[in-house]
């Protein structure tokens, strides 16, 4: 069965600082990968995803992420984080079927002045 | 468009009490789900509708029922609230050819 896990709960990074979190999954197929940004009190908002092609795929608010099949892996980086960012982060794996979507438990990110 | 919207934002029941939850989409998508979020476990489904006419149990059903009431709209039903199920809920719908679900903005239950 697919599965996500995120490692780490939480994060902190200074405001200017890089960024990486860590995605692990296991799905029997080649998988559809996401990444969701939810702020605080607000729903999920899709940052990227992959499908196939290109294993670096970019998304919005200067975010990227990159899929290495031979370590089952989707880590999420970012160059340079600012103070808008703290949110929570989940990873999410699917395929194309109705009901095979799962997500992990997240990953919460404070950013330092 | 508005995407997807829930009804309502925050709520608190007494348990035992009943209500149901309001979810509608404008995206013209088949398929929709409700989930509902707890600390530390992520997004967890409850269940399910690939199209209008079904609906499917996910991984948490238990004390859940819901209606696809035409294509747009998803209600999700708690019968006899329990605090367990105090939650956040998510409505969400998905666009078939690119697998990507798109969230509505949530309701907050508490049930005392």
């Amino acid at each position: 069965a697919q599965s996500v896990t995120q490692p780490d709960i939480h994060i902190t990074v200074s405001e200017g600082a890089s960024l990486e979190l860590r995605c692990n999954y296991s799905y029997g197929a080649t998988p559809y990968l996401f990444w969701y940004v939810q702020s605080p009190g607000q729903g999920l908002q899709l940052l990227l995803k992959y499908f196939s092609g290109d294993t670096l795929v970019q998304g919005i608010k200067g975010f990227e992420a990159e899929f290495k099949r031979s370590q089952s892996s989707f880590n999420l980086r970012k160059p340079s984080v600012h103070w808008s960012d703290a949110a929570e982060y989940f990873c999410a794996v699917g395929g194309s079927g109705n009901n095979d979507m799962r997500f992990g438990a997240g990953t919460r990110l404070t950013v330092k002045p | 468009n508005a995407g997807v919207t829930q009804t309502p934002k925050f709520q608190v029941l007494k348990t035992g009490q009943s209500m149901t939850l309001q979810c509608a989409q404008d995206m013209n998508h088949n398929s929709m789900y409700w989930y509902r979020q707890d600390p530390g476990m992520g997004l967890r489904l409850i269940y399910y509708s690939a199209s209008e006419g079904t609906t499917d149990k996910g991984e948490v059903p238990n004390g859940y029922n819901v209606s696809r009431l035409n294509k747009r709209e998803f209600s999700l039903r708690l019968e006899s609230a329990a605090p367990s199920q105090t939650s956040v809920y998510f409505c969400a719908s998905r666009q078939q050819s690119y697998n990507e679900q798109f969230f509505g903005p949530g309701t907050r239950l508490t049930v005392l």
